[in-house]
């Protein structure tokens, strides 16, 4: 049973371009959730979604930054306009349901941006 | 004062060495409690979970103190692989909608040979 997946490992983009990560959850698992680590710091959640719908996006910076989790395809976290202070490792978890389960994170998407 | 404080370590150890790693949390009304270890540009995996009865696995201790708002995790008998940067995380869920975790820094170990 494959994990979570996540792609690109690792993503260069120049200032003011877009990033887009990608995230297939494990298999029979229907709820997705983005975190952010950025340099020497702890992760930090960014958003929860189930298909097609965004259940908390309390931790999503207010601009630049959207998710999506399509009916069919994987989970995006889109980062438009990137600056500097983008860049870090942006991992994507999956659990089967919301209550009373360990989620299992993604070897994550590193963004660096020059 | 940060929601989740640890040692800044890094810690350097011997092989064979018990370790000891501490952990604040602010947030009272936090309810579930985990151990988790990150390997070098790998992604958190879970070690334990944390229970203010304290538990216990094979080598690993970890423990609550849920007046003190603190956690520990006791390593004995460290081994090589148990190099990594050791996490502590809360949720303010019990039991359920343990996705919102809350991340400390980390604490980096170094087992030597």
């Amino acid at each position: 049973n494959a994990g979570v997946m996540q792609n690109p490992r690792h993503l260069v983009r120049r200032r003011g371009q877009e990033a887009r990560l990608r995230c297939s959850p494990m298999k029979g698992h229907s709820h997705v959730y983005w975190y952010r680590q950025l340099p020497e710091e702890g992760l930090k959640f960014m958003v929860y979604l189930q298909k097609e719908n965004i259940i908390d996006e309390s931790g999503m910076p207010k601009e630049r930054f959207s998710a999506e989790f399509p009916k069919e395809g994987p989970s995006i976290l889109r980062i438009q306009q990137v600056v500097r202070g983008d860049s870090a490792a942006y991992f994507c978890a999956s659990s089967p349901r919301v209550e009373g389960n360990t989620i299992y994170f993604g070897e994550g998407s590193w963004l660096t941006v020059v | 004062r940060k929601e989740v404080e640890q040692d800044p370590g890094p810690f350097n150890v011997p092989e064979g060495a018990t370790v000891a790693f501490n952990c604040t949390y602010s947030n009272s009304a936090s309810q579930s409690f985990f151990w988790y270890r990150q390997d070098c540009r790998k992604e958190p995996k879970l070690l334990m979970s944390v229970y203010s009865s304290g538990n216990e696995d094979g080598r690993f201790t970890a423990q609550l103190n849920r007046a003190s708002q603190y956690i520990s995790l006791l390593i004995r008998d460290s081994k090589l692989s148990d190099s990594a940067t050791y996490l502590c995380v809360v949720s303010p869920n019990s039991g359920g909608s343990n996705y919102k975790l809350t991340f400390g820094k980390g604490t980096l170990l170094t087992v030597n040979p």
